[in-house]
């Protein structure tokens, strides 16, 4: 059964760090993973897809990263802001399947 | 509209009574997921739809809830003699091809308490 994992739980930052959230998951089976963000009282807003065949996607100052053998993805944020603080969660698609399946998410404080 | 809409967005319920909570996905979209999300966790899978066939409901956890697409759009999830335990955000996502070789877009959720 695949279980994602994110760590850190919670991250309080000064702005203007940059800074990574870790998600990784067991079954490497995976067909893609998505980084999503999360405020508080609404929905998810998804922020990057990486394809299993994808070793990285960026949008602006966001990059993700994925290394499909071992299991991990990072989420990493330049130049933090504080209109970047909110709960961060990371899901997989499995190939034989089209549900997500999430960690618990990283909630990301940056401080002004 | 442009983008999924759940209704209502929050609904308190006495212990024991139905509910029912509607999503509008996006026009043309042919999958639709509905997720449950209890407080700090992430969302899980509760069912999915492509078109009107409701291709797996494994996630539901329990015979109490019922979902139903019955002309491929709008969606409703039906919850029977609600329990404290099913107290949780309930998130509507829907994608525009089959599966989920695509990105997910989801609604802002209904939020659900049973008293």
């Amino acid at each position: 059964k695949q279980e994602v994992t994110q760590i850190p739980a919670a991250l309080s930052v000064p702005e203007g760090e940059n800074l990574v959230l870790n998600c990784s998951f067991t079954d490497s089976a995976i067909y893609n993973l998505q980084w999503f963000r999360q405020d508080p009282g609404k929905g998810l807003t998804s922020l990057l897809l990486i394809q299993s065949s994808q070793r990285e996607q960026t949008s602006g100052r966001l990059n993700a990263s994925l290394d499909k053998s071992s299991g991990r993805s990072t989420l990493y944020i330049a130049a933090s802001q504080p209109g970047d603080s909110a709960t961060y969660l990371c899901a997989v698609a499995m190939d034989s399947s089209y549900k997500l399946i999430f960690g618990s998410g990283t909630r990301l404080l940056v401080r002004p | 509209g442009a983008g999924v809409s759940q209704s209502p967005r929050y609904k308190v319920a006495k212990r024991g009574q139905d509910v029912a909570l509607r999503c509008d996905p996006i026009s043309g979209h042919v999958s639709l997921f509905w997720y449950q999300q209890a407080l700090g966790q992430g969302p899980e899978f509760l069912t999915y739809f492509q078109n009107e066939a409701q291709l797996d409901k494994s996630g539901l956890p329990s015979d109490r809830f019922f979902a139903e697409r019955p002309e491929g759009s709008v969606s409703t999830l039906k919850i029977q003699r609600t329990q404290q335990e099913d107290s949780a955000v309930y998130l509507c996502a829907s994608s525009e091809i089959r599966g989920l070789n695509t990105e997910a877009f989801f609604g802002q959720g209904t939020r659900l308490t049973v008293v």
